[in-house]
């Protein structure tokens, strides 16, 4: 384990369904990541929360809601999501400020997400 | 802006071969870089790093990565192969704030 964890590893959900991932770190990082990562594509930042603001969203659609409600957990919660939204959600953390330069981030090991 | 950039999208060694996994940034000043490796269906767990102390940096499972500034390179090596480094392997580069740049990847097959 690598101190981020992620739940649930698997989960299949229809197109009218809402269905929440979960994030935890008790690693002390302040700032928490979504990543989504497809098939033949590069990693996506979707969402980062620094000492639980969100300071960056890179145009996702708003049927993926991220939570912060503290520095520990990080939810996504999921509503009338499409097929071509099934990937590998990944969950980072990292210290949160100039010295998570020198850290780097630690990953959760993901949620596969299909969309049926 | 920083980027990262990883020549290969796939490489493909003999076991017991030498490892080499190409990677190029595009930055400033000197950054942060890292090296993390993706087994199937699993997340990122980081190899190594460079924070601007020394520029041979070893990793773990026998990986170095040697940061060159002159040719803006940080390519991952590793003497030997071994069936269980197929994966996928990120180069990372860190320029400022928390954000990180990812490249887009390259996938490791070792073969018998």
């Amino acid at each position: 384990e690598t101190g981020v964890t992620q739940t649930p590893r698997h989960l299949v959900m229809g197109m009218t369904n809402k269905k929440s991932l979960k994030c935890e770190q008790h690693l002390g990082h302040n700032a928490m990541y979504w990543y989504k990562q497809s098939a033949k594509k590069p990693l996506e930042l979707m969402f980062v929360y620094n000492f639980k603001e969100q300071t960056e969203n890179n145009s996702v659609p708003s049927r993926f809601s991220p939570e912060c409600p503290n520095s520990s957990h990080l939810f996504l919660h999921l509503h009338t999501l499409q097929p071509e939204d099934s990937a590998l959600y990944l969950c980072a953390s990292s210290q949160g400020d100039e010295s998570s330069l020198g850290y780097g981030y630690t990953f959760g090991s993901g949620t596969r997400l299909t969309v049926v | 802006a920083q980027s990262v950039t990883q020549l290969d999208s796939h490489v493909s060694v003999s076991e017991g071969t030498p490892v080499l996994l190409r990677c190029n940034y595009s930055s400033s000043y000197s950054p942060s870089l890292f090296w993390y490796v993706q087994h199937p269906n699993k997340g990122l767990q980081l190899l190594l790093k460079y924070t601007s102390a020394a520029t041979l940096v070893k990793g773990i499972n026998g990986f170095e990565a040697e940061f060159k500034k002159s040719e803006t390179s940080f390519h991952l090596t590793k003497p030997s192969a071994h069936m269980s480094d197929a994966a996928e392997y990120f180069c990372v580069g860190g320029e400022g704030g928390q954000n990180f740049v990812f490249g887009p990847g390259t996938r490791l097959s070792v073969l018998p």
